[in-house]
């Protein structure tokens, strides 16, 4: 168990359709992370949060947006969801912004139909 | 820009053999850092080992070796007498200079014990 956490754990959707991923990172961390892990494209950097800000982005569609609140746990949301979308989505988190090893959630996946 | 090749897709051996996974990596940054993952059949991503470019030390831990060599850009990693949990995806990735964050991961090996 890495600490990190990731709701919910199985998400089966419409295409058009919109939904919300949730993370909680490890206590202590600060940084939060997404990644997107499909057959076609492979394990995907999207997005980066540390402490509020967002830090680095990737290859993040425009119909992906993601925060991270206060209290630090993220969400990433997907809209106008396509069949192509249809993947496994991962949260990491580590302590600082940049070097520290990125231990990741059980990872939600994702279904459009 | 960064690349990881992990040539090797599947390799399957029998239980108690040992298997060696590569990984060649491309960066133009001199202080970087290399990573392994492994992913199980369970699916989630399990965090083996980080090593940064200025640390040639070989390393192993219990059954789990990794060889880094900078002259030739490869990060190999072995697993010693093989078991049946040693099965899944394992992946090697890098974290550069200029993209700080942004893990750039290889595409993965399946590894495949049989008893």
């Amino acid at each position: 168990d890495s600490g990190v956490t990731q709701t919910p754990k199985h998400l089966i959707t419409a295409t058009g359709q919109r939904v919300t991923l949730r993370c909680s990172p490890r206590s202590g961390d600060l940084s939060v992370y997404w990644y997107q892990q499909s057959l076609d494209q492979g394990l995907q950097f999207l997005i980066q949060y540390y402490n509020g800000e967002e830090r680095a982005k990737g290859n993040i569609l425009e119909r992906f947006s993601a925060q991270q609140f206060p209290d630090l746990h993220s969400e990433l949301n997907l809209s106008s969801l396509e069949l192509g979308d249809s993947a496994l989505y991962f949260c990491a988190s580590s302590v600082g912004a940049d070097l520290g090893e990125q231990y990741f959630g059980p990872g939600t996946r994702l279904t459009v139909t | 820009a960064q690349k990881v090749t992990q040539a090797q897709t599947e390799i399957s051996v029998v239980e108690k053999e040992d298997v060696t996974l590569d990984c060649v990596y491309e960066t133009r940054d001199t202080t970087y850092y290399l990573f392994w993952y492994k992913q199980p059949p369970s699916g989630e991503l399990v965090f083996l080992i980080r090593r940064n470019s200025f640390d040639e030390q070989n390393e192993i831990s219990g059954r789990y070796s990794w060889n880094f060599q900078k002259s030739t850009s490869s990060f190999n990693f072995t697993i010693t007498a093989s078991q049946v949990v040693d099965s899944a995806v394992y992946f090697c990735a890098l974290l550069a200079t200029d993209s700080w964050g942004k893990l750039q991961f290889g595409a993965g090996t399946q590894v495949v014990v049989t008893p």
